[in-house]
């Protein structure tokens, strides 16, 4: 079965807004990762998160991760047309994993 | 795509007929896996390998089996394809274990069985 799930599903933004994905999960965790898939593309990993992390950065990405809620969100600042893409996050199994579980995907829409 | 290609990259077969999809890497990566993507399912395992010759099965494994003799290639077949295989195919591989598991993707096999 599915861990993550992301919500919304579908969101469009104008751009120079910013951009806000959750993903819930069901177990515990190691890490928690998003990917970004371009339409046509395989999956980007863009950032990950350690268990022991609340919240962590890269370029324009914070991801925040609450394990006593078992969720994660993932903040675009300044959103820019380039970053139309499905968005995903994966989470691994804490009972030691080299697999992932992707949710269904969230599909942004940035509009110029 | 961080030096992961498949072969092909399109394929329309007829049902009924054995399918083989290559995933090759250039980066020594211990593990490899092999997902399929549908509307409305996302991402979702179908069987991964842990070395040359060490696989096991994921989430949705009924009806294809994979081969890894060298570390580089990942082999996905199906034996005999049926309609419900119309899909999108993505490799993947992972070099490092925890805690960073970050996987690299292909680019992606469309494949329709008629």
């Amino acid at each position: 079965s599915q861990q993550g799930e992301e919500d919304p599903q579908a969101l469009s933004i104008q751009e120079g807004e910013n951009a806000t994905m959750n993903c819930s999960y069901k177990t515990s965790i190691n890490n928690l990762q998003w990917y970004r898939q371009n339409s046509g593309r395989g999956l980007v990993h863009l950032i990950l998160i350690r268990s022991n992390e609340r919240e962590t950065h890269s370029g324009r990405l914070r991801v925040t991760l609450d394990t006593s809620k078992k969720s994660s969100s993932l903040l675009i600042t300044a959103s820019r047309a380039a970053d139309t893409a499905s968005y995903f996050c994966a989470t691994d199994w804490k009972g030691g994993s080299e697999k992932l579980v992707f949710g269904k995907g969230m599909k942004l829409t940035v509009n110029p | 795509d961080a030096g992961i290609t498949q072969s092909p990259r399109h394929k329309v077969t007829e049902t009924g007929t054995p399918v083989t999809l290559r995933c090759h890497q250039t980066e020594n990566h211990r593990y490899m896996y092999w997902y399929r993507q549908d509307p409305g399912h996302g991402l979702r395992l179908i069987h991964y390998s842990y070395g040359v010759k060490d696989t096991d099965k994921g989430e949705v494994s009924d009806g294809y089996s994979v081969s890894r003799s060298k570390t580089e290639d990942f082999l996905l077949t199906l034996e005999s394809a049926t309609s419900s295989q119309t899909s999108v195919y993505f490799c993947a591989a992972q070099g490092a274990t925890l805690p960073y598991n970050e996987q690299f993707f292909g680019p992606g096999t469309r494949l329709t069985v008629l």
